[in-house]
């Protein structure tokens, strides 16, 4: 696609249940990355996928997060067992990153507004 | 932790005058790169500064990094109200396992008429 698309763009869920979040890279872009920001404040990096492989998971905030990345393309990021506290907007972007450093820039979609009442 | 922190976090200025916002970092860096949002949506890429670069320029932003105070910062000039957004600092963080870019905390920049 002409950029990275992110649905659903609004997301409501109750505290406790488990809710899904995907995002579609631009083709062809080898590097994907999850942030989340909460209100106000800056982007805190989750994860990010070099192909199918997530080099380092170390930003996911606790076992309840899960993000899978299949076929080098489609992404998307498990929350289980919401918590208010996981209220946020989750941020996706994409880059053509092929080597160990990003030396690229990303391209970001326009996030999921996640809301766990 | 942030790896990269803005300063100042709000910033107001009229039409036509010229804005700064500055980055500071903490660990050594390949890349550092400005990034700008509106309405807390996604960032749109503004420019990118190797660690070898000094100062770049593109249209009316100026980017200048100085490596051995581990500091950037962003230069609008003739502001316009188009203008008002947030901007973000972003770094690429060497992990131990991997490098992963980290963004700042943000500057919150209003542009009146």
């Amino acid at each position: 696609g002409a950029g990275v698309s992110q649905s659903p763009s609004n997301k409501v869920t109750e505290k406790g249940k488990d809710v899904e979040l995907r995002c579609d890279p631009i083709s062809g872009h080898t590097a994907l990355y999850w942030y989340r920001q909460s209100l106000g404040q800056g982007l805190e990096f989750l994860i990010y996928f070099q192909g199918n492989s997530a080099p380092d998971k170390s930003g996911l905030p606790s076992d309840r997060f899960s993000a899978e990345r299949t076929g080098g393309s489609v992404s998307t990021l498990t929350i289980q067992r919401t918590q208010q506290e996981d209220s946020a907007v989750y941020l996706c972007a994409s880059s053509s990153r092929v080597g160990f450093a990003t030396n690229e820039k990303l391209f970001f979609g326009s996030g999921t507004q996640l809301s766990v009442l | 932790s942030q790896q990269g922190e803005e300063d100042p976090q709000a910033l107001s200025i009229q039409e036509g005058e010229n804005a700064t916002m500055n980055c500071s970092y903490k660990t050594s860096i390949n890349n550092l790169q400005w990034y700008r949002q509106n309405s807390g949506r996604g960032l749109v890429h503004l420019i990118l500064i190797r660690s070898n670069e000094r100062e770049k320029h593109s249209g009316r932003l100026r980017v200048t990094l100085d490596t051995s105070k581990k500091s950037s910062s962003l230069l609008i000039t003739a502001s316009r109200a188009a203008d008002t957004a947030s901007y973000f600092c972003a770094t690429d963080l060497y992990t131990g396992t991997a490098s992963k870019l980290t963004f700042g905390t943000g500057t919150r920049l209003q542009v009146t008429l």
